[in-house]
């Protein structure tokens, strides 16, 4: 069964820090897809990035940067010079092609950024 | 981009009373669905996954009979929570799949569910 690990639950940065969101998974299926998503304090889910487990190619979009290694099953977030508005929890998720693509979510890391 | 609409945002009612979510895909055919529930500081739990025109398939634990799920046609799931108690008190979230593959889930905004 498709697993995905949030060992951190809450990180506490200063503004201007950088901040590494770590997210461990487990899948027996070669196709599928890693998710990252922001949940903020309103509730709805803001979608960041999905990665298929074909492109091993790190990205980076502004200040967030995504580490995708699948020789450890990791997909770690990076967010360089942190915000007060980058407070929020943040969701790991994975889906597998032959799961009929239902999403499963990490248990979320609380990333308060302190001004 | 792909939209999903969900509706209400919010609902307070009585306990027993009966309470139906809306999921609406705005500008694609979504031919499945998902339900979710996150209880409060919790991650998100998949309920059910519904296909349009067939029976939502309902995971281990979710009792089907409590969460009724109707995904009638292409761009619109219901699920009704039947004489819901404070313990179903939570905050659910549906989720879109188009058609074809390697097709994104999009998210609704959520319904946080308070029942007194």
């Amino acid at each position: 069964a498709q697993k995905v690990t949030q060992a951190q639950t809450e990180i506490s940065v200063v503004e201007k820090e950088d901040v590494t969101l770590d997210c461990v998974y487990e899948t027996r299926d070669t196709t599928y897809y890693l998710f990252w998503y922001k949940q903020p304090p309103s509730g709805e889910l803001v979608f960041l990035i999905r990665r298929n487990s074909f492109d091993e190619q790190n990205e980076i979009s502004g200040r967030y940067s995504w580490n995708f290694q699948k020789s450890t099953s990791s997909f770690n977030f990076t967010i360089t010079a942190s915000q007060v508005v980058d407070s929020a929890v943040y969701f790991c998720a994975l889906s597998e092609e032959m799961n009929n693509n239902d999403m499963r979510f990490g248990a979320g890391t609380r990333l308060t950024v302190k001004p | 981009g792909a939209v999903v609409s969900q509706h209400p945002s919010r609902v307070i009612c009585k306990s027993g009373t009966s309470v139906k979510i809306e999921c609406r895909s705005l500008d694609f055919q979504a031919t499945t669905m998902f339900w979710y529930r996150q209880f409060p500081k919790q991650s998100l739990m998949l309920m059910a996954t519904s296909n349009e025109g067939s029976k939502a398939t309902y995971e281990q634990g979710v009792e089907k009979d409590k969460f009724l799920i109707n995904h009638a046609s292409l761009t619109l799931s219901t699920l009704t929570v039947t004489s819901a108690h404070p313990e179903d008190s939570s905050f659910y979230i549906c989720s879109a799949l188009g058609a074809g593959i390697h097709q994104p889930q999009h998210f609704g905004d959520g319904t946080r569910l308070s029942i007194l």
